[in-house]
């Protein structure tokens, strides 16, 4: 199994500000079987980015996913209120697909 | 897009059986695979297993094989998780979600609402 191990765990940040947010795989994983989800309080997650860097549809420009091999990146170029959530990156590459333990955005 | 429906809530004791469901609409349903994800209360995602609707073929989370059956309906578009004998370890938000496999990336991209699951004595 490929253990995805996210950090940090919580990420204290104000609106504006940067966050880069780290995805490490204990194997390698093909870039096109790397996700990123966005989960908000009762609320189903939603895709970001897919294929490691690829924008799903609607998603807005700040949101950019790079990486490659065991480690991915998801950074946010300027944190939006509605920003403020916690994201998961998940792998594809090998049955079972897993998820990471997720990372917190919070506001400072 | 119409996100997936899914059944609602569900209050259980434990050892009884459970089916909830997940209907899609709006998209040709058996040529899409469907999956199942746990979240524990205050907990992160799990991947349960995925099935594709198309033959019914399923590939389970080892974690999950043999405690939970998944099957499909493709004459009413709708995907099944079924328990034969809870446990109060079951308490969770079931969601399925649908999958998108393109050549450059593989990604869940309709979700339904989740569906609660209480297990209690």
């Amino acid at each position: 199994e490929i253990v995805l191990t996210q950090s940090p765990g919580t990420l204290s940040l104000s609106p504006g500000e940067r966050a880069t947010l780290s995805c490490r795989a204990s194997q390698s994983v093909n870039n096109i079987y790397l996700a990123w989800y966005q989960q908000k309080p009762d609320q189903a997650p939603r895709v970001l980015i897919y294929g490691a860097s690829n924008r799903a549809t609607g998603i807005p420009d700040r949101f950019s996913g790079s990486g490659s091999g065991t480690d991915f990146t998801l950074t946010i170029s300027r944190l939006e209120p509605e920003d403020f959530a916690v994201y998961y990156c998940q792998q594809f590459g090998h049955s079972p697909w897993t998820f990471g333990q997720g990372t917190k955005v919070e506001i400072k | 897009e119409v996100p997936l429906v899914q059944s609602g809530a569900e209050v259980r004791k434990p050892g009884e059986s459970l089916t909830i469901s997940c209907q899609g609409s709006g998209y040709n349903f058996p040529n899409y695979w469907i999956t199942w994800v746990r979240q524990m209360p205050g907990k992160g995602l799990e991947w349960m297993g995925r099935i594709d609707p198309f033959d019914s073929y399923t590939d389970y989370n080892s974690s999950f094989q043999g405690h939970v059956t998944m099957s499909a309906d493709k004459s009413v578009s709708t995907a099944y998780l079924q328990w034969s004998s809870l446990k109060a370890a079951d308490t969770a938000i079931y969601y399925c979600a649908r999958v998108i496999r393109l050549g450059w990336g593989w990604y869940f991209d309709l979700w339904g609402r989740g569906t609660l699951v209480t297990v209690s004595s």
